[in-house]
């Protein structure tokens, strides 16, 4: 059973487009952090949200965790072909003893 | 700053066979993560060690074993593969056991492929 769920799976954009991919769950989290992984390399954080409601701004990628704590959206504006990767979300359920859960991942792919 | 090496980049294996993958953090951080990568399954946990102990297990066999050093270096091993052990291995190092504060950062990660 997938506690945390990304959609879509895969994305395949044009440059200059704009795009959001989603992490859901039925449980709250305490925290939730967003990765990207280039192929042939480890993920790489981008941020960590913890507060319910919180937005944060990277650049053009703007991350949102929803007021429940239950899911968490990131958009990115204007897609440039260094965007490209799997961004994977991982979340530490409340309660839970820190123990980091994994969604699946949404593969992006944007062309020039 | 040295960031988290893994070796080897890539190993094929026969099945029953059996391996070791080395972990080498980034320099004070005292706390190595392993997890196990493949399409269907994505990242899943596997232990944690921080000062030399297993801090945290995941729902692997008994197969999967793990260590850390003195210098905070960690190794993987894995017994009698399978299979369905060929994925991307993932070594991840944070400064304290890790938690929101405490990010994790990866390494590159090992190929493991079995036949």
């Amino acid at each position: 059973t997938q506690l945390l769920e990304q959609s879509p799976q895969f994305l395949s954009i044009q440059e200059g487009e704009n795009l959001t991919v989603y992490c859901n769950s039925s449980s709250v989290f305490s925290s939730l952090q967003w990765y990207r992984q280039e192929p042939g390399e480890g993920p790489v954080l981008l941020v960590t949200v913890v507060t319910g409601g919180e937005v944060k701004k990277l650049k053009r990628l703007t991350f949102q965790f929803g007021d429940a704590r239950k899911d968490s959206s990131l958009h990115i504006t204007a897609a440039q072909p260094g965007d490209t990767g799997l961004y994977l979300c991982a979340g530490v359920f409340a309660g839970n003893n820190r123990k980091l859960i994994w969604g699946l991942g949404t593969s992006l792919a944007v062309n020039p | 700053k040295a960031g988290v090496t893994q070796t080897p980049r890539y190993l094929i294996k026969t099945r029953g066979q059996q391996v070791t993958l080395s972990c080498s953090p980034i320099s004070g951080h005292r706390s190595v993560s392993w997890y196990q990568q493949t399409p269907g399954q994505g990242l899943q946990f596997l232990f944690e060690y921080f000062s030399e102990t297993q801090r945290n297990k995941g729902n692997f066999p008994g197969r999967f074993s793990g260590r850390q050093f003195s210098n905070s270096r960690s190794e993987m091993n894995v017994s009698t593969l399978e299979l369905g052990d060929s994925a991307l291995y993932l070594c991840a190092s944070s400064l304290d056991l890790s938690s929101y504060n405490s990010p994790l950062h990866f390494g590159n990660g090992t190929r493991l492929t079995v036949t």
